[in-house]
């Protein structure tokens, strides 16, 4: 069965400061990889996909970047945070199956808070 | 670009009931998945429905029906029998078929309390 980790689960850095979160699926091959941030009591908004290894697009101009270094990797980064980076970050996977990509499924997500 | 609209901010049910969640969204195309997610206070999101647009029949898991008006752009989720486990916050998605980057659209969501 597929599986998706995320970590750390939860992260406190000060403004100004890098971060690097991590995402990793097993059991499945050639995922969609999504990573999502929730405002506190509200929905998800995109902030990258990838299709395949060092495809990477960007749905919202910030300060964050991803990677996707390995077929079951992807990585959320920022050379220096900025307070409206704090949220609750979710990694998602999917596959594509017959016509068109089905069900995505999500992560235990990781909190950041920035000071 | 398509949009989704839950509504409620909030729900409330008694234990056993039935409550239904209202979701609708905008999009100019006609074929499309739409979802249910449960997020617990964990904030695990989880998958608790699915509906295929060409399907005309209503996707059922368990205690939990969707009523999918596909005219009127309506996919709303009723919860019968509720437990205290429901309790929740629950977001209707939408996502595209048109390509294979499978990108999803979500509302606000519902903060469904059930009680005792």
């Amino acid at each position: 069965s597929q599986t998706i980790h995320q970590w750390p689960a939860t992260l406190v850095q000060p403004v100004g400061s890098p971060l690097s979160l991590e995402c990793t699926v097993e059991g499945t091959s050639n995922p969609n990889l999504y990573w999502y941030r929730q405002a506190a009591g509200r929905g998800l908004q995109l902030l990258f996909y990838s299709v395949g290894i060092g495809q990477i697009s960007s749905e919202v101009p910030q300060n964050l970047s991803a990677s996707r270094p390995q077929d079951r990797q992807f990585i959320l980064s920022s050379k220096k945070l900025l307070l409206s980076d704090s949220g609750f970050y979710l990694c998602a996977w999917s596959v594509l199956y017959g016509r068109a990509v089905e069900t995505q499924y999500f992560g235990p997500g990781t909190r950041l808070l920035v000071l | 670009a398509q949009t989704v609209t839950q509504s409620q901010p909030e729900m409330s049910v008694q234990e056993a009931e039935t409550v239904t969640l209202s979701c609708t969204y905008d999009t100019s195309e006609s074929d499309y998945y739409l979802f249910w997610y449960k997020q617990p206070p964990s904030r695990q999101m989880i998958l608790v429905i699915r509906q295929e647009a060409y399907k005309q029949q209503n996707a059922t898991e368990n205690r939990f029906s969707v009523n999918f008006q596909k005219a009127a752009k309506s996919f709303s989720l009723k919860i019968s029998d509720s437990q205290l486990g429901d309790a929740a916050m629950y977001f209707c998605a939408y996502r595209t078929t048109n390509t294979n980057a499978g990108k999803s659209t979500f509302g606000d969501g519902t903060t469904l309390t059930v009680k005792p």
